[in-house]
């Protein structure tokens, strides 16, 4: 198995244009985590998907923050407009059926917005 | 809310020897996860190991081991034998067992192993 696979694994823009994150999970997995990493606010969890549906977006910071998944095997998180606060480590994680099953982390994609 | 506390940013162990990693946490559920993660430069998270709030056994994994307090909130984690590939960021997390989904983390720990 590949694992969670996110691209781009580094992504360098410009204050106010958009960005898209995107995330294929495990194969068979049904509930999809996106989550951010900070030096000042450390792991924080973004949004849950459960079978392809949006269960949690509590944790979205603003309404430039928006995530979507179309299928079970791909997800994306948009910010639109990139503010050089959003610069950050985001990771998107899979978690199979059964409550305490492990959530499998991808690699993550380091955005830095300038 | 649940809050996960590590009030140590940084341990520092001898090659061999035996390190303790601190966690507290806030919750008013009686069913719950708790799990230790660790994070080396590669950034890549790793599963340590986890707990279930409703069992009293403490987990242990090879060299890792926990010290479940319930009553207490805390969930330390007893590395054994520390070898130089543990060095890394080690975070403790929460996940609720019913309902909400996603983990909780602390701020973690940046644990240095010493040659």
């Amino acid at each position: 198995d590949a694992g969670v696979i996110q691209s781009p694994r580094h992504e360098v823009t410009e204050m106010g244009q958009e960005v898209t994150l995107r995330c294929k999970p495990i194969s068979g997995h049904n509930s999809l985590f996106w989550y951010r990493q900070t030096m000042m606010r450390g792991l924080e969890l973004l949004i849950y998907f459960n079978n392809n549906v949006p269960i949690d977006d509590s944790g979205m910071p603003e309404d430039r923050f928006s995530a979507k998944m179309p299928n079970a095997s791909f997800s994306t998180l948009k910010i639109q407009p990139s503010e050089p606060r959003d610069s950050a480590v985001y990771f998107c994680a899979s978690r199979g059926q059964g409550r305490y099953n492990e959530q499998f982390f991808g690699p993550g994609t380091r955005l830095t917005v300038l | 809310a649940q809050t996960v506390t590590q009030s140590q940013p940084e341990m520092s162990v001898q090659e061999a020897e035996t390190v303790t990693l601190s966690c507290t946490y806030d919750t008013s559920e009686s069913d719950y996860y708790l799990f230790w993660y660790k994070q080396p430069p590669s950034r890549q998270m790793i599963l340590v190991i986890r707990q279930e709030a409703y069992k009293q056994q403490n987990a242990t994994e090879n060299r890792f081991s926990v010290n479940f307090q319930k009553a207490a909130k805390s969930f330390s984690l007893k590395i054994s034998d520390s070898q130089l590939g543990d060095a890394a960021m080690y975070f403790c997390a929460y996940k609720s067992g019913g309902g909400a989904d996603g983990l909780t983390f602390g701020k973690g720990t940046h644990l240095i192993i010493q040659p």
